[in-house]
Parts: C-alpha cells; structure tokens; sequence
C-alpha cells in the first residue's frame, strides 16, 4: 500500500515557466512533508518542507503547497531553469511506536527545456 | 553538507555471497536510515536505527540485517546476495530534536551477478 504517492513520472516545462509537482498521501497523521531533489549518480538533496499545521511555505524560487484535505501537496518552482532538471521526491515524516519514519514517493522526473 | 560517508560507492558481487555496505556520519544524528532506491519504486526503507544497539524493520527489510554498535556507524548486511538485491543503496540521518530535515550519503551502486 503506497501511501505516498507521485502519479507523474515526468514532467517537461519550458525555461523560466512554471515547475508543478504533485504528491498525494493517504496517511492524515504526517507531521511534516519534505521535497528532495537528486540528480544522477548522487544522493537525495533536501529542498523545501512544509509542516503539517500550515499550508504554504516559500524560499525563494520553491513553493511548497499542502491542502490537508485533500492529502495533497504540490511543489512550485517559478522561474524554471535548467539546472532544475533532476528526480523530484517528495517525503511524509509521521512518528509510529515513538521512532520517526519517512515515506517516499516514487519521484517525478523534471525536465526543463531551455 | 552533512557529514555522512558510504563505502564501498560501488560494488559487484557473486548471488550468495555475504555483503557489508557501511555508513558513516561525523554529525552525532540520532536516526539512521538504510534505502535502496530502484526505477519505479523511489526510495524504500530497508531498516532504520533509533540509538546505539537501537534498529527497527522497513517496508523491505527481508533478505537484510542490520548493526549499529557506535553512533557513527551504522551497517547494512546483505546475508546471502540476490540478483534482486541490485540496487543503489542509500544511508540518511536525522535529529528531530534538531529538525525534521532527512541528509542523505552519496549512494552505493551495488550489482549482484
């Protein structure tokens, strides 16, 4: 059972265009959620998180938005640029038997077109 | 960048032989994690450490042992290696008393022949 789910495995944008990643969960007892980036041959590098009680959290280009009823979130990156074309993972952190867990998605693949 | 160091980065090896991947961290996190990350799977947790002597199951712990007998170390043990356990091998740590933010090591390019 997939809990986090990103149902786009890629996604290609225009430079200076607008960057949309979604992630679903199913879980409504996440505390935080997290984005990572990764680029080929290296590990997961953290972005953007977002905890569980607000509904935005910005720095500077990346936006991350959580809609709590929805379980959805979604990553913005305005402008695009091509240094932006990596593997997009988002990440639920939730506590179970008093230890903290993270969950990934599948990752979406940003493609962006100079 | 966190302090966090895999070793071997890359290995082959032969189906049924032990293998011992390890990670190392300078940053006195608590939390230690073992992923593999594979083409339409993401990152999925093998087994994770809470302290010293302190480990927990994944979501695809079988086929996997695990120790941490110092905060630094934390091992990943394949018992007798399958070619589905080909994967990159990921090492992260955390601290929630300091943040919820996950770092990660560099990876492990592991093939099993």
């Amino acid at each position: 059972d997939q809990q986090v789910k990103q149902n786009s495995p890629s996604l290609s944008v225009q430079e200076g265009r607008i960057s949309i990643l979604n992630c679903d969960y199913t879980n409504s007892m996440f505390d935080y959620f997290l984005w990572y980036k990764k680029y080929p041959a290296e590990g997961p590098t953290f972005l953007i998180s977002i905890s569980s009680i607000k509904d935005k959290n910005e720095d500077g280009r990346f936006t991350v938005f959580l809609n709590k009823s929805a379980k959805h979130l979604s990553l913005h990156i305005v402008p695009s640029q091509p240094g932006d074309s990596a593997v997009y993972f988002c990440a639920a952190v939730g506590r179970t038997s008093g230890t903290y867990k993270y969950i990934f998605g599948t990752g979406t693949r940003l493609k962006v077109l100079a | 960048d966190a302090g966090i160091t895999q070793s071997p980065r890359h290995k082959v090896t032969e189906t049924g032989t032990p293998v011992t991947l390890r990670c190392h961290q300078t940053e006195n996190h608590r939390y230690m994690y073992w992923y593999r990350q594979d083409p339409g799977h993401g990152l999925r947790l093998i087994h994770y450490s809470y302290g010293v002597k302190d480990t927990d199951k994944g979501e695809v712990s079988d086929g996997y042992s695990v120790s941490r007998s110092k905060t630094e170390d934390f091992l990943l043990t394949l018992e007798s290696a399958t070619s589905s356990q080909t994967s990159v091998y990921f090492c992260a740590i955390s601290d929630p008393t300091l943040s919820h933010i996950q770092y990660f090591g560099a990876g492990t390019r592991l093939s099993v022949l």
